[in-house]
């Protein structure tokens, strides 16, 4: 089955620096990569999505990239504020069945 | 539009005994999938129903299972609960209809603690 990895698993960073984290994917047959946060005691929340036809996608200061060929994608996080603060998944997608990393829990200092 | 909303957000049970832990998905979604999350296992994807059948399964033991309803409402059972069952419990709800790519969205989970 698919497997997802996901580094670093944290990562702290001073309050308007950037933030990357980044994940690969063992199948190729995997067309669909989101990215979730999530924040204590609630459910992951979409942050942003890139489907396996588009190589990069933004959205104001969150980044997504995709590389097919060497099946890694990652997360960029721009001019990071406290509210970032938080646990960032990846996850990888096939037919709806959804493989997720492991978590980036991250801290951003003011 | 409501989100994804659980039912119930905590609960307790002790070894043995059984749950069932229910999932009303947003509007007009279809699709529903659960997932179990722990500090040490992750986020792992239990199984995904659409229009009432079953369509994705993850690898989890027979002791899980789930049903979903003609209004898109889902529940999901744990039967002969271990200890090893405490956890969060995610739902997610999509559209779907879109080769994989929907985007899902989720509930607030129901913590499930096993004594």
């Amino acid at each position: 089955g698919e497997n997802v990895e996901q580094h670093p698993s944290t990562l702290s960073v001073q309050e308007g620096d950037s933030a990357v984290i980044k994940c690969t994917y063992s199948d190729s047959a995997s067309n669909y990569f989101p990215w979730y946060k999530q924040e204590l005691g609630k459910g992951p929340q979409l942050i942003i999505d890139i489907r396996s036809n588009v190589g990069e996608k933004k959205d104001q200061r969150i980044a997504v990239t995709l590389n097919k060929t060497a099946k890694h994608f990652s997360l960029h996080i721009t001019e990071t504020q406290p509210e970032d603060s938080a646990v960032y998944f990846c996850a990888a997608s096939i037919y709806q069945k959804v493989t997720f990393g492991t978590g980036t829990k991250l801290q951003v200092i003011p | 539009k409501a989100g994804v909303t659980q039912t119930p957000r905590y609960l307790i049970k002790t070894r043995g005994q059984q749950v069932t832990l229910s999932c009303s998905p947003i509007s007009g979604h279809r699709s529903v999938s659960w997932y179990q999350q722990t500090p040490g296992q992750g986020l792992q994807f239990l199984f995904e129903y659409f229009s009432e059948t079953q369509r994705n399964k993850g690898n989890f033991p027979g002791r899980f299972s789930g049903r979903q309803f003609s209004n898109s409402r889902s529940e999901m059972n744990v039967s002969t609960l271990e200890l090893g069952d405490s956890a969060l419990y995610l739902c997610a709800s999509s559209l779907g209809t879109s080769g994989g790519q929907d985007t899902q969205y989720f509930g607030p989970g129901t913590r499930l603690t096993v004594l």
